[in-house]
Formats: structure tokens, C-alpha cells, sequence
């Protein structure tokens, strides 16, 4: 079991430029969230998806961002266009067993 | 909805020291709870959780945690800690099997040596 996949790992890009985030799940399980992590808000919750289908998507900050699924081995998640403010570390996570929580290492994303 | 507060954001202690590092949950529903450690520039990494049964929970690496309801707490301890402890630590709560994990701010913790 290889764990939850992120790419990339890091992404400098320039304000107004699209941004997508790529993350591919542990496999046999349904439920994949997808979490921001800054210095200044902490962990945030995006969204979550089961069985593919967005369930919530109330963190979402603002239109610009966009999340899918559309299979079980793989979620995107996009930011157009993208600001400075969106600078931070976005993390995917799936559970792995027994209401275990397996997270990702990470995309680090710096808007300039 | 369901909330989680760790009210220290920062802990210094001296290696080999016990230490708590505390949180406090608020949900109309029962819980489950969760320790998770972040090492600099890595993802978390579950520490224990709690689920049912028995309230005094054992997780890796030495530490523990006591979920008490009447307090709504579910606080972290570790009775000597080692420089390898130096971690953000993150209590978190979910409602209910495979729902969404709502996380608290963390708590920066720094042993000392």
C-alpha cells in the first residue's frame, strides 16, 4: 500500500495563473477529503468526498476553487485563477482502516 | 456542528519531562477522537484515537490520552519526553464512522535540552 500520492510536491506560480492539485487515494476505501493548512488559519477542511460524490464542500473558500472525483483512484483539486492569499500547504487524505485518518505529504503552493 | 479547541499553541518543556497538551471538543452527537503529529514538512500521522471502550487510550511513541465526557476533554500526555517529541500536535473529532474530521488550531510543542 503505497499511501495517499500528491502532485506536486511544490508549485510557484504567478498570480492569476490556474493551479491544480493532483491526489490519488488509498485504494478500497471511498472517502477522500481534501484540507488547506496555513500559519494563520491552521487546518481547514475543503471538502470531502464518499463514493466519489462531493458530501461537503461548505470550507470551500470561493468560486475560484473546484474539487472532483471523478473515479476512485483519483481527485483534483483547482484554483483559477489563483491569488497570494491561496499560498499554503494543501493536504489530501483518505481513510486507511478503523476511522483512520491517512494523509498525503503535502502539495506546498506559493503564489507570487 | 462539531468544534475543537487546543488552547495552548505553544509548549516548551525540558526533555524528560512529562508534559499534557490539552483539548477540549464540543458536539451534540457522540464522538470520536483523534491525537495526530506533524513533523516539519511532512503530513500527519495518527498518534491513537478513540472510538468506544475503555477511556484511557494508548497511542505510539509513549503517549496517551483520557477521554472524559463529562468534561468534553480528551487531553494528551506523555510522562518523559524526548527531543524527538519536538512536533505540532493536533487533537481532532469526527461524529461519527468515516465522517468528516474537523481538526483543532494545534499545539507546538518544544522539548528542551
Amino acid at each position: 500500500d503505497a499511501g495517499v500520492i500528491q502532485s506536486p510536491r511544490h508549485e510557484v506560480t504567478e498570480m492569476g495563473q490556474e493551479v491544480t492539485l493532483r491526489c490519488k487515494p488509498i485504494s478500497g476505501h471511498n472517502s477522500l477529503f481534501w484540507y488547506r493548512q496555513t500559519m494563520m488559519r491552521g487546518l481547514e477542511l475543503l471538502i470531502y468526498f464518499n463514493n466519489n460524490v462531493p458530501i461537503d464542500d461548505s470550507g470551500m473558500p470561493e468560486d475560484r476553487f473546484s474539487a472532483k472525483m471523478p473515479n476512485a483512484s483519483f481527485s483534483t483539486l483547482k484554483i483559477q485563477p489563483s491569488e497570494p492569499r491561496d499560498s499554503a500547504v494543501y493536504f489530501c487524505a483518505g481513510f486507511s482502516g478503523a476511522n483512520v485518518l491517512t494523509f498525503g505529504a503535502g502539495s506546498r503552493l506559493t503564489v507570487l | 456542528a462539531q468544534s475543537v479547541t487546543q488552547l495552548d499553541s505553544q509548549v516548551p518543556v525540558f526533555e524528560e519531562a512529562p508534559v499534557e497538551l490539552r483539548c477540549n471538543y464540543s458536539s451534540s452527537v457522540s464522538v470520536y477522537l483523534f491525537w495526530y503529529v506533524q513533523y516539519p514538512n511532512q503530513g500527519l500521522q495518527l498518534l491513537l484515537k478513540y472510538l468506544s471502550g475503555s477511556t484511557l487510550v494508548k497511542g505510539i511513541n509513549g503517549f496517551e490520552a483520557e477521554f472524559n465526557k463529562s468534561q468534553t476533554s480528551f487531553h494528551l500526555r506523555k510522562p518523559s519526553v524526548h527531543i524527538s517529541d519536538t512536533a505540532e500536535y493536533f487533537c481532532a473529532v469526527s461524529g461519527t464512522s468515516y465522517d468528516k474530521v474537523i481538526f483543532g488550531p494545534g499545539t507546538s510543542l518544544s522539548v528542551i535540552p
